[in-house]
């Protein structure tokens, strides 16, 4: 299957917001609410921050946001701070124990 | 604290046999699913198949045919073993977590660094 497709990159200032989309087809991300984000620093472990489609893991700010409409799926970054600068995937089930990642996102704070 | 690394020879001759190893602590090997996953520069993030210390697995189809998972109690440990290896196989193996308790999906909750595999002669 093909990967799910993120904007190469998004930026923003200091306090603002930022949105992240990641689309896929009725196959993955809009037939299954099993939609992840991760944030990765390069160089170091990358970090789930959502889970099923909304949940936020463990110690994760309420900053971070996420939901689905169709094959798409979005993340949103408000209040954005400087260590939000990173990249950041999104990952679907994809049915018959199969996984599909996206094509990853450099989020730039200004 | 749960951590995973990633360590094995980092250059492989085409079709050769790419094997990598992550060591696990902070949790025993026992008690979840494992996985494997790579990055390529030219097709991105690849999840490239999972498994448990019961021997309960799955694989990517695209790889099935070329990949073994296995797991290692005594040491803690899992295992990659990718063979017949191309330049396109040149990625960063990641291995992760695969927290799953065989109803529903599960998540990748829990990532090692990645490693650099380069297949070249």
């Amino acid at each position: 299957q093909s990967a799910l497709t993120q904007p190469p990159s998004a930026s923003g200032s200091p306090g603002q917001s930022v949105t992240i989309s990641c689309t896929g087809t009725s196959s993955d991300v809009g037939a299954y609410d099993y939609v992840s984000w991760f944030q990765h620093h390069p160089g170091k472990a990358p970090k789930l921050i959502i889970y099923e489609l909304f949940r936020r893991s463990s110690g994760v700010p309420d900053r971070f946001s996420a939901s689905k409409s169709g094959n798409t799926a979005s993340l949103t970054v408000s209040g954005l701070q400087i260590e939000d600068e990173a990249d950041y995937f999104c990952c679907s089930y994809a049915g018959n124990n199969n996984f599909v990642f996206g094509t990853g996102t450099k989020v730039t704070v200004l | 604290q749960v951590q995973l690394q990633e360590s094995g020879p980092r250059l492989v001759k085409p079709s050769e046999t790419l094997s990598l190893t992550c060591a696990v602590s902070g949790v025993s090997i026992t008690t979840y699913y494992w996985s494997w996953i790579r990055q390529t520069p030219g097709k991105g993030l690849e999840w490239i198949g999972y498994i448990h210390y019961n021997g309960n697995s799955n694989y990517n189809p695209s790889l099935k045919s070329r990949v073994t998972i296995s797991v290692d109690t005594s040491k803690n440990q899992f295992s990659l073993n990718l063979n017949a290896v191309t330049a396109a196989d040149t990625a960063v193996y990641y291995c992760a977590r695969y927290n799953w308790n065989d109803v529903g999906v599960g998540d990748f909750d829990y990532w090692g660094p990645g490693t650099l595999g380069t297949v070249s002669s």
